[in-house]
């Protein structure tokens, strides 16, 4: 399969604790989105990167998370002291980057659910 | 902030029915428009999408949706649906103006379509 890889696929932790998802995009593509989404919602933009480099970062990004993607190919969320509200599916996408970043297809991973007890 | 509207929460059809769903946006500029799709237990992935052109585009599998500027819609419809288009169903807008250079897709809720055989 070469689509958007997640891992891991569910994760349950305890308030508190400290998580990482990981996102692999599809290969050579240099735009990377996070978003989430909670129950009967839509998904909401997290985050963005144009290869290595963090370009946006949504309001809903507190301080206790943090995204890198260090060689401008896999991705990391790392969400710190979980809280209850943290229950979300995490969505990542990629973007080929060839044309413009409004028009290209993001093709999105399998999501990362998680629940914080 | 912008806002995409999805009226219909959850519609149910008979095999062969109708369908359309509606979708608005509150954004008063240029905008791209999407169609996604998550069938059960998959990723989300692209039904169509407008940018310009003709406001009548085609997607997948027999989709098209009609972008009404005057009334900020992006109705999906399909003429007879099947059992296998049970799904949940996402509108998603990009803001396009000038200088726009953001990929961040804003998305309704959602709209979960029950087909029965």
């Amino acid at each position: 399969d070469t689509g958007v890889s997640q891992d891991p696929r569910h994760k349950i932790t305890k308030r508190g604790q400290n998580v990482t998802f990981r996102c692999d995009p599809i290969s050579e593509h240099n735009r990377l989105y996070w978003y989430r989404q909670t129950l009967g919602q839509g998904p909401e933009f997290l985050t963005y990167f144009q290869n290595e480099a963090q370009l946006e970062k949504s309001r809903l990004l507190s301080d206790r998370f943090s995204a890198e993607r260090p060689k401008g190919s896999f991705s990391t969320l790392e969400i710190q002291r979980t809280e209850q509200g943290d229950s979300a599916m995490y969505l990542c996408a990629s973007q080929e980057g060839v044309a413009g970043a409004l028009q290209e297809t993001q093709y999105f991973g399998p999501g990362t659910r998680l629940l914080v007890l | 902030a912008q806002s995409v509207s999805q009226h219909n929460h959850h519609v149910i059809l008979s095999e062969a029915a109708s369908l359309e769903l509606g979708c608005n946006y509150s954004y008063g500029g240029t905008v791209n428009l999407f169609w996604y799709v998550q069938y059960p237990g998959q990723h989300l992935q692209l039904l169509l999408k407008y940018f310009s052109g003709d406001p009548l585009v085609k997607g997948i599998k027999g989709f098209e949706a009609e972008f009404i500027k005057s009334k900020f819609s992006f109705n999906l419809r399909k003429p007879s649906v099947q059992w296998s288009d049970t799904a949940e169903y996402f509108c998603a807008v990009i803001p396009a103006d000038r200088g726009s250079t953001l990929g961040r897709l804003y998305f309704g809720r959602g709209t979960q379509l029950t087909v029965w055989p």
